[in-house]
């Protein structure tokens, strides 16, 4: 079974600038989660997907970040404009579950703001 | 915010030793779980165990749960150096709430 897929695994860019990442969930999970890791701390919840529709997305800096998931199966996270606080790890996750289960995650993409 | 915190920070143990790290958390929970991560990788499911549930095995690792003190630990035994990573506690609510993790303990583990 594949995993969960992420891509780039790095970016570096410049402040106030817009960057975007996309995840691909084991297929079949209709939940799908974006966490921002900072280095030496837990990943912490930015988003989650029920199908194609939010189910909780009351820690996303809307003024700047933006994620879709238009048919329910991929998703995007974007950037813009980007600030040095942003650089992280963003981590994708699925689940067959919306209910407290296991999650899946992918590899991450590391975000550098210069 | 977070709603688990682990304890120790780091550990750095001998090869052979066992290894326990320590969660608290504050507020009720439907399950508890636990996470490793490899540096620069994602995190992997390690363990999960329910709030009706005190112990669970997995291979090396046991989990135990008081939920009166609202805590749990992660006992990994005979630890080898493939074990070095950080663990990361979970707590699961009901419904659709979903995980928040701690900030987890970074096991050192030196051959």
């Amino acid at each position: 079974e594949a995993g969960v897929a992420q891509s780039p695994r790095y970016k570096i860019i410049e402040k106030r600038q817009s960057v975007a990442f996309w995840c691909n969930p084991i297929s079949g999970h209709a939940t799908l989660y974006w966490y921002q890791q900072i280095l030496g701390q837990g990943p912490k919840l930015l988003i989650q997907f029920q199908n194609n529709g939010v189910v909780d997305d009351s820690q996303l800096p809307k003024d700047r970040f933006s994620a879709e998931r238009l048919k329910g199966v991929d998703s995007t996270l974007k950037i813009q404009p980007a600030k040095l606080e942003d650089s992280a790890v963003y981590l994708c996750a699925s689940s067959s579950t919306g209910v407290a289960g296991e999650l899946f995650f992918g590899e991450g993409s590391r975000l550098t703001v210069l | 915010s977070q709603q688990g915190e682990e304890d120790p920070q780091a550990l750095s143990i001998q090869e052979g030793e066992n290894a326990t790290m320590n969660c608290s958390y504050k507020t009720s929970i439907n399950n508890l779980q636990w996470y490793r991560q490899n540096s620069g990788r994602g995190l992997v499911h390690l363990i999960l165990i329910r709030s009706n549930e005190r112990e669970k095995h997995s291979g090396r690792l046991r989990v135990t749960l008081d939920t009166s003190k609202k805590s749990s630990s992660l006992l990994i035994t005979a630890s080898r150096a493939a074990d070095t990573a950080s663990y990361f506690c979970a707590t699961g609510f009901s419904g659709n709430t979903p995980l928040v993790f701690g900030k987890g303990t970074r096991l050192s583990v030196i051959a």
